[in-house]
């Protein structure tokens, strides 16, 4: 473990409340991502970023936003505008954008009430 | 459109036996392949992928462009092959796309 990690681990929030979670990797990789967990889903991309200061949206980017203005970080910002934000959140990142392993974090889970 | 596709989202299968699980894909191109695996309390983690041909505890994938499939198979499964399975592509777009994933349970 380690390389890659996620914080907090738990949190909870009322809904209406925009809402940051971190991740932040010492792998000195270029592209980092987030996927969202839902049971019977699987993961879902929400954004990617190949590289310091330009980030993709993925296949589920509504109601989210990110940044990536540091190459071991790349925070996620859930906002208001997210219909069904409960979820459990995993960030990961890759050597390169293409064709390489991904290094999972150790997830964060976010419950809005 | 692409697309991956798990169909089991359960299997439990006897200790000893072989175990098999299921991946297709559509597309029309060469993806690059791998098959993720989450441990109980454990991060997600690859287990392989196509390209590097190897054989990681017990486990092997074939791809059969034909059937446009990527299935995991072990021959005489084990307690602690217990976890969730993920297969995953690349269809060269830069990110991975996941199936829904298969639970596998084996059974003492």
């Amino acid at each position: 473990d380690g390389g890659i990690t996620q914080s907090p681990k738990y949190l909870f929030r009322k809904e209406g409340q925009n809402v940051t979670l971190s991740c932040e990797q010492n792998l000195n990789h270029d592209a980092m991502y987030w996927y969202r967990q839902d049971p019977g889903q699987g993961l879902r991309l929400i954004y990617y970023s190949q590289i310091v200061n330009d980030f993709q949206k993925g296949d589920i980017a509504e109601g989210y936003s990110v940044s990536r203005e540091k190459k071991e970080s790349f925070p996620l910002t859930v906002t208001s505008a997210q219909k069904n934000p409960t979820a459990f959140y995993l960030c990961a990142s890759s050597i390169r954008p293409t064709g390489d392993e991904q290094y999972f974090g150790p997830g964060t889970r976010l419950t809005v009430t | 459109a692409q697309r991956v596709t798990q169909p089991e989202k359960l299997l439990s299968v006897f200790k000893g036996a072989p175990v098999e699980l299921k991946c297709n894909y559509s597309y029309s191109g060469s993806p690059e392949l791998f098959w993720y695996v989450q441990y109980s309390r454990q991060r997600l983690q690859l287990l392989l992928r196509h390209i590097s041909r190897e054989s990681i505890k017990g486990f092997t994938a074939d791809l059969n462009k034909g059937e446009t499939s990527f299935h995991l198979k072990k021959p005489f499964a084990q307690e602690e092959d217990s976890a969730m399975y993920y297969c995953a592509l690349d269809f060269g777009n830069e990110k991975l796309t996941f199936g829904t994933g298969t639970r596998l349970t084996i059974i003492p």
